[in-house]
């Protein structure tokens, strides 16, 4: 299966410790996002990376917050002293930066990573 | 500030019926609007879009509808089949930022 991979799938932590997920998104894609989903919303863009470059971050994104994706191949999202708030799930996804109307088109999103802090 | 609402957080239907999902949004810079389906434990997926310059793009049992001058969208499924239960979320986008609504969820009862 080649679709967009996290890991992992759910991570419990208690408060004031850090966290890391990872995704691996669909191998000839080269944009990569990162979007958090809370009960009952949907999901909020954090940051997006074309290639190994980060273009483009959420005021979302606290500075506890850092993304990497240092080869322009799989991507690292860490959250440094989690506090309950943080509580969601993570979601990846890909996609090819072809210019369509809007300039986003179809995302190709991952299971999620669901973090729980304690 | 959502820029992109569903405001009917659930719907049901019966087998073989139409479902109408509607979705408004606020901001008139968005270009490109997106729909996707979640099934529980699973990402979002994609399920059909349509670019500001059309009013209609129609794929199979899925079709959705543009108004711009009411800055609305909806999504029509016929004939609704169980399998399209799920969780629907509107999407929009100017640039490289995805907006999505908070969801809709489809029961289809055979």
């Amino acid at each position: 299966d080649t679709g967009v991979s996290q890991d992992p799938r759910h991570k419990i932590t208690k408060r004031g410790q850090n966290v890391t997920f990872r995704c691996d998104p669909i191998s000839e894609h080269n944009r990569l996002y990162w979007y958090r989903q809370t009960l009952g919303q949907g999901p909020e863009f954090l940051t997006y990376f074309q290639n190994e470059a980060q273009l483009e971050k959420s005021r979302l994104l606290s500075d506890r917050f850092s993304a990497e994706r240092p080869k322009g191949s799989f991507s690292t999202l860490e959250i440094q002293r989690t506090e309950q708030g943080d509580s969601a799930m993570y979601l990846c996804a890909s996609s090819l930066a072809v210019r369509l109307a809007g300039g986003h088109g179809e995302l190709f999103f991952g299971e999620g990573s669901r973090l729980t802090v304690l | 500030d959502q820029q992109v609402k569903q405001n009917s957080p659930s719907l049901s239907v019966q087998e073989g019926r139409i479902s109408i999902l509607n979705c408004d949004y606020t901001n008139s810079m968005f270009d490109y609007f997106l729909w996707y389906k979640k099934y529980p434990a699973e990402g979002p997926t994609f399920l059909i879009s349509i670019s500001s310059i059309k009013d209609k793009n129609e794929d199979g049992r899925f079709t959705v509808f543009l108004n711009k001058s009411a800055k609305h969208l909806s999504l029509h499924i016929v004939p609704s089949q169980p399998g399209d239960s799920a969780v629907y979320f509107c999407a929009a986008t100017s640039s490289n930022n995805l907006f999505f609504g908070t969801g809709t969820r489809l029961t289809v009862i055979p």
